[in-house]
C-alpha cells in the first residue's frame, strides 16, 4: 500500500519560533496533499489543501501567513508554523492522494508542543 | 462542506460485546469513508462506500450506507481488545470532512 511519512514525529519549541513539518509520499506521486490539525480528543480539522506546483487552498479561519504550506514536488509538502504560540500546540497530520487512488493516505502525525 | 454527525461520542463495552457507530447527514452524500485511529496514532483508512444501500464486510466489521445515502454505520461483532480506538466517518471527494468520531474502549 501507499506510505506517507512525516518528520519530525514530535517537536517542542519555544514561543515565537517557527517549526517546519515535512510530509513525504514514499512510493507514489501525491498530486494532492492535505494538512489537518487535531486537538486532544477531537476530530481532524482540515487546514489546507495543496496541489503540486500551485498555491495551497486554506480553509476558513486558517491564517495562511501563519501556516505556510509548500508543495514543491510530487512527493513532498511542508507546513511551517510561523511564530508559534502555545495555542498552536496540536497534532498535525498530513495526508496524500495520488492519481491512482480514491482514498487519502495519512502520515503518522507530528505532535507540536509550544512552550 | 457537508457536515456529518457521528454518535455516540464514547462507547465502552465488555470484550465480546458488539459495537456500532452511526453517521448522519442532512444532505445526500456522494460517498462515505471510515477510518480507525488507535490511541496516539494516525487515521487508517478502512473502507469507502459509494452505492445506495451498500453493505460491505471486513471480517468482524460490517459497513452500511443508507438507501438515501444520508447515513452510514459501522458495526463490530464480538469486539476484541485490538478494536480499541476512535472510529471516524468522513465524506467528500476532494476534501474530507470528518465526523466527530466514536471512541471505543473495551473491558477485557
Amino acid at each position: 500500500g501507499a506510505v506517507v511519512s512525516q518528520h519530525p514525529s514530535r517537536v517542542i519549541c519555544k514561543s515565537g519560533t517557527s517549526v517546519k513539518i515535512e510530509c513525504r509520499s514514499l512510493d507514489f506521486q501525491a498530486t494532492t496533499m492535505f494538512w489537518y490539525r487535531q486537538f486532544p480528543k477531537q476530530s481532524l480539522m482540515l487546514m489546507a489543501t495543496s496541489n503540486e506546483g500551485s498555491k495551497a487552498t486554506y480553509e476558513q479561519g486558517v491564517e495562511k501567513d501563519k501556516f505556510l504550506i509548500n508543495h514543491a514536488s510530487l512527493t513532498l509538502s511542508t507546513l511551517t508554523v510561523t511564530s508559534a504560540h502555545p495555542e498552536d500546540s496540536s497534532f498535525y497530520i498530513c495526508s496524500a492522494r495520488g492519481a491512482a487512488y480514491n482514498e487519502q493516505f495519512f502520515g503518522p502525525g507530528t505532535r507540536l508542543t509550544v512552550l | 462542506g457537508q457536515q456529518v454527525m457521528q454518535i455516540p461520542q464514547y462507547q465502552h463495552v465488555q470484550e465480546g460485546e458488539d459495537f456500532t457507530t452511526y453517521c448522519n447527514s442532512s444532505t445526500t452524500l456522494s460517498n462515505i469513508q471510515w477510518y480507525k485511529q488507535r490511541p496516539g496514532g494516525h487515521p487508517v483508512f478502512l473502507i469507502q462506500l459509494v452505492k445506495s444501500g451498500e453493505v460491505k464486510k471486513q471480517k468482524r466489521l460490517t459497513f452500511q450506507f443508507g438507501e438515501a445515502k444520508k447515513n452510514s454505520s459501522l458495526h463490530i461483532t464480538a469486539t476484541q481488545t485490538t478494536d480499541v480506538g476512535t472510529y471516524f466517518c468522513a465524506q467528500g471527494a476532494q476534501k474530507l470532512v470528518f465526523g466527530q468520531g466514536t471512541r471505543l474502549t473495551i473491558n477485557p
